[in-house]
């Protein structure tokens, strides 16, 4: 069965600082690769997703992630924080065993203080 | 263009009663599927629809069911509700599982 491991529940950083969001899958087969945001009271959004190519993934808000297969993992990374992605975060893998679901990640909350 | 669009966004029902959800998905979209989140258990998977036909059910009591429709829009049902089904149900579409998905805003049910 597919799985989906974020290592950190929550993540302080201070605006303009660098961070970086783990995550780590388990399967046996290609998988597609996803990282989701959620803000308060909202459903989440697609933040960028690995299907294929080159390892370095770029997506919106100037995040970006990198697919390493060696390490089954696909972390999450913005070189410079506002207090606006103070948000959670979740890590997402689809296709392969799975069939047609998605199975998430208990998501990453990241805290961007002032 | 519009959105994924949820309704009710808030409900409050009693133990025992049923509950219907509806989603709208964007247009163009076949794929529907449903979310239960909770703070305890994150993101659990209830079920895909893709043209009217269930594709994967996740692992949830026969209480939790749904159907799409001809026009995508899906519905979910919980019928003799209990405390925990209390959660934000979230549905999302997509043109399929490589696209990733797009989600509405959820409902949150409370049950009392």
């Amino acid at each position: 069965a597919q799985s989906v491991t974020q290592l950190d529940s929550q993540v302080p950083v201070f605006e303009e600082a660098p961070v970086e969001l783990r995550c780590n899958y388990s399967s046996s087969v290609s998988v597609y690769l996803f990282w989701y945001v959620q803000y308060p009271n909202q459903g989440l959004q697609l933040l960028l997703k690995y299907l294929s190519g080159s390892t370095l993934v770029k997506g919106i808000n100037g995040f970006e992630a990198e697919f390493n297969k060696s390490q089954t993992s696909f972390h999450l990374r913005k070189p410079s924080v506002h207090i606006s992605d103070t948000a959670e975060y979740f890590c997402a893998v689809g296709g392969g065993t799975g069939g047609f679901k998605t199975i998430f990640g208990a998501g990453t909350r990241l805290f961007v203080k002032a | 263009k519009a959105g994924v669009t949820q309704t009710p966004r808030y409900l409050i029902k009693t133990r025992g009663q049923q509950v219907t959800l509806s989603c709208s998905p964007i247009s163009g979209h076949r794929s529907v599927s449903w979310y239960q989140q909770t703070p305890g258990q994150g993101l659990q998977f209830l079920f895909e629809y893709f043209s009217e036909t269930q594709r994967n059910k996740g692992n949830f009591p026969g209480r939790f069911s749904g159907r799409q429709f001809s026009n995508s829009r899906s519905e979910m049902n919980v019928s003799t509700l209990e405390l925990g089904d209390s959660a934000l149900y979230l549905c999302a579409s997509s043109f399929g599982s490589n696209y990733g998905y797009t989600f509405g805003s959820g409902t949150r049910l409370t049950v009392v």
